[in-house]
């Protein structure tokens, strides 16, 4: 089984639209995550979520809202998708808040035209 | 968190040992030194960390300096399945609000 397990893997859609991406972790974990990996690379934290509670919202823009039914669920929905969001998107759990051992699922490739 | 400076690439033969290198001359007393690994299309994964004593794992060995201001990573035999950009992460271990701040990391290109 999967430890931190994401859908879809890939994502095509066009600028205006709307997306959600899907997170599950069977770790048992308290805190997940959502990162943003652009082109160049660069890894960012976007969102951390502990016990279903907002911890971490790194001046992302209010067109992505998590939302965190329960601890072992933590989804990515985007509204009035632009250019600029195409991305990989990765989620990530951790056994606590603050913990700096994280596992992290596949990544789901965003392609936004 | 402390910042930490790693060399753009490096590679290796297959079967040899991969040392990779990390300064982090501001780490302080209660920072950790973490590496992560991704292999290309996939997410990051842990590898190993320490504070100051060396440490071994299944995956590899981290080596720290006397005065904690470097450290290097070492696949003892790296193979192609090895070849990533390995990433060198000074931080607490527990922090409510810290995060895991990647750096541009060290792409390691094992070759056959």
């Amino acid at each position: 089984d999967t430890a931190v397990s994401q859908t879809p893997k890939y994502l095509v859609t066009q600028m205006g639209n709307d997306k959600s991406i899907k997170c599950e972790q069977n770790l048992g974990h308290d805190t997940m995550y959502w990162y943003k990996q652009d082109s160049k690379k660069f890894l960012k934290i976007m969102f951390s979520y502990n016990n279903k509670e907002l911890i971490i919202n790194e001046t992302v823009p209010n067109r992505f809202s998590p939302k965190s039914p329960d601890k072992a669920h933590l989804n990515l929905h985007i509204n009035s998708l632009e250019l600029g969001d195409s991305a990989v998107y990765f989620c990530a759990s951790s056994l606590r808040q603050g913990r700096a051992i994280q596992y992290f699922g596949a990544g789901t490739r965003l392609s936004v035209l | 968190d402390a910042k930490t400076t790693q060399p753009t690439s490096m590679d290796c033969a297959e079967g040899r040992a991969a040392n990779l290198p990390c300064n982090h001359s501001t780490i302080s007393g209660n920072e950790y030194v973490y590496w992560y690994r991704q292999i290309h299309s996939q997410g990051p994964q842990y590898i190993i960390h320490g504070l100051k004593n060396n440490e071994t794992n299944e995956m590899a060995s981290l080596i720290i300096t006397e005065d904690r201001k470097s450290s290097t990573l070492i696949l003892p035999h790296a193979t192609l399945r090895d070849t990533a950009v390995y990433y060198c992460i000074v931080r607490v271990a527990d922090g409510a609000n810290s995060k895991l701040t990647f750096g541009k990391g060290i792409t390691l290109s094992v070759r056959p």
